[in-house]
């Protein structure tokens, strides 16, 4: 069965750089979520779309920005980077019916140097 | 202010034995939970949920119990595999009433399960 997709898996960036992370959500997924999964913590929710528009948001840094696009993949735009951002990003989809219940891609691992 | 709590860090089982683990709550709000099971590498892959009007939930080897009055809700896995051997994570989401069902999750307890 198809899953979430998210590319890069791992990006190396120097700070005060840009990177941008890019999220596939399952086939006819509505909703997706980012989360930032911080060394030894547990995942923190960062925003969410649905139906193109942001649902919900949650700690991210003014620095960051994402959208999600008309064929439901979305972007996290992440700018002037520092040190404190490296971590795990997550993404999730889900879909009308049954929004509880998310399915998490395999994660980009962000390292800021 | 952690609202999930998964206080033990680590637990180790034996292989064939029952694996249980334990997750508290602070906010009443909360009306699902999920549990996760996670990889190295990988991401966080769903394994079983309980709505709050139940108070079980069971699929094969899995089974959830939510105590409300309690706030707590455990994950018993029996019996136990090798290959169960990763960090669990207890997450929970409020539905009533909302438009998004963004997750709070626990800080995970890593499951060792030995041969």
């Amino acid at each position: 069965a198809a899953g979430v997709i998210q590319s890069p898996r791992h990006l190396i960036k120097e700070k005060r750089e840009t990177a941008t992370l890019k999220c596939y959500p399952i086939p006819r997924h509505d909703t997706v979520y980012w989360y930032q999964q911080g060394p030894g913590q547990d995942p923190q929710f960062l925003i969410s779309f649905y139906e193109k528009m942001q649902s919900d948001k949650g700690s991210i840094p003014d620095r960051f920005s994402a959208q999600q696009f008309s064929d439901y993949h979305s972007e996290l735009n992440m700018s002037s980077l520092e040190l404190g951002d490296s971590a795990l990003y997550f993404c999730a989809s889900s879909f009308l019916g049954q929004e509880e219940t998310q399915y998490f891609g395999p994660g980009t691992r962000l390292l800021v140097l | 202010d952690q609202q999930v709590k998964q206080n033990s860090p680590s637990l180790s089982v034996q292989e064939g034995r029952i694996s249980i683990l334990n997750c508290d709550y602070t906010n009443s709000m909360f009306d699902y939970f999920l549990w996760y099971k996670k990889y190295p590498a990988e991401g966080p892959t769903f394994l079983i949920s309980i709505s709050s009007i139940k108070d079980k939930n069971e699929d094969g080897r899995f089974t959830v119990f939510l105590n409300k009055s309690a706030k707590h809700l455990s994950l018993h896995i029996v019996p136990s595999q090798p290959g169960d051997s990763a960090v669990y994570f207890c997450a929970a989401s409020v539905r009533r009433g909302g438009s998004n069902y963004k997750l709070t999750f626990g800080k995970g307890t890593l499951l060792t399960v030995n041969p």
